[in-house]
């Protein structure tokens, strides 16, 4: 398996409610990330999981809570967004782990989130 | 600040024709560099990395060049065709190890 996937493709919520993306890698990457994209821009990091730990917060706004259960999966949960938080969210992974120098990052299809 | 600029902004070619995309970069001390695509909202794909060490790397139809000294990198299409039609994104990797970005170049191929 030598592909990132990513859940859902879409979503669509309101303000008040609470949603988790979710994030898979099976090819035995030690590091993972969260990027945000908004239209016509370039990705942005929000978080860098490595070894399973957050290695990387780049001031994100506490409402996007980041999770990694094990080497495979990574989670962003999402409670109580506004609608300037609809972008496209990027899940990313490495095989060399953060802080080890140069890593090739290997990007998911995305899930496109609307905050209504 | 690594600061990685791509020009142009858009571009539109005939089908068959060879092209070059540019991607320049502000601090020579990368790691590596990286050429994704990104069809409309979609994910990235990594088309081509070349390491600080490396000059150039080919792929298919595609070449990418490296020069540090010069703070520069191009993406060279051969022959293109209408499924290349794209957003392309180059994006350095220093010591902050984060990947700096480009805001890329849209490429339309005609048929």
């Amino acid at each position: 398996d030598t592909e990132v996937t990513q859940t859902p493709k879409h979503l669509v919520m309101g303000m008040t409610n609470k949603k988790s993306l979710k994030c898979e890698q099976h090819m035995g990457h030690r590091a993972m990330y969260w990027y945000k994209q908004k239209a016509k821009k370039p990705p942005e990091l929000m978080f860098v999981y490595s070894y399973e730990k957050l290695s990387i917060n780049e001031s994100v706004p506490s409402r996007f809570s980041p999770e990694c259960p094990n080497s495979s999966l990574l989670n962003l949960h999402l409670h109580a967004l506004q609608p300037e938080d609809s972008a496209l969210y990027l899940c990313a992974s490495s095989q060399v782990p953060w802080g080890q120098g140069h890593n090739e990052q290997f990007f998911g299809p995305g899930t496109r989130l609307t905050v209504l | 600040k690594q600061e990685v600029t791509q020009i142009p902004a858009a571009l539109s070619v005939p089908e068959g024709e060879n092209l070059v995309l540019n991607c320049s970069f502000t601090d020579s001390a990368i790691y590596n560099l990286q050429w994704f695509r990104q069809d409309p909202g979609k994910g990235l794909t990594s088309l081509l990395l070349i390491q600080s060490s490396q000059r150039e790397q080919t792929s298919g139809r595609l070449n990418a060049s490296l020069d540090k000294s010069s703070g520069r990198s191009t993406l060279y299409i051969a022959a293109s065709q209408p499924g290349d039609s794209a957003t392309y994104l180059c994006a350095a990797q220093g010591g902050s190890e984060k990947l700096v970005f480009g805001k890329g170049t849209k490429l339309t191929v005609n048929p």
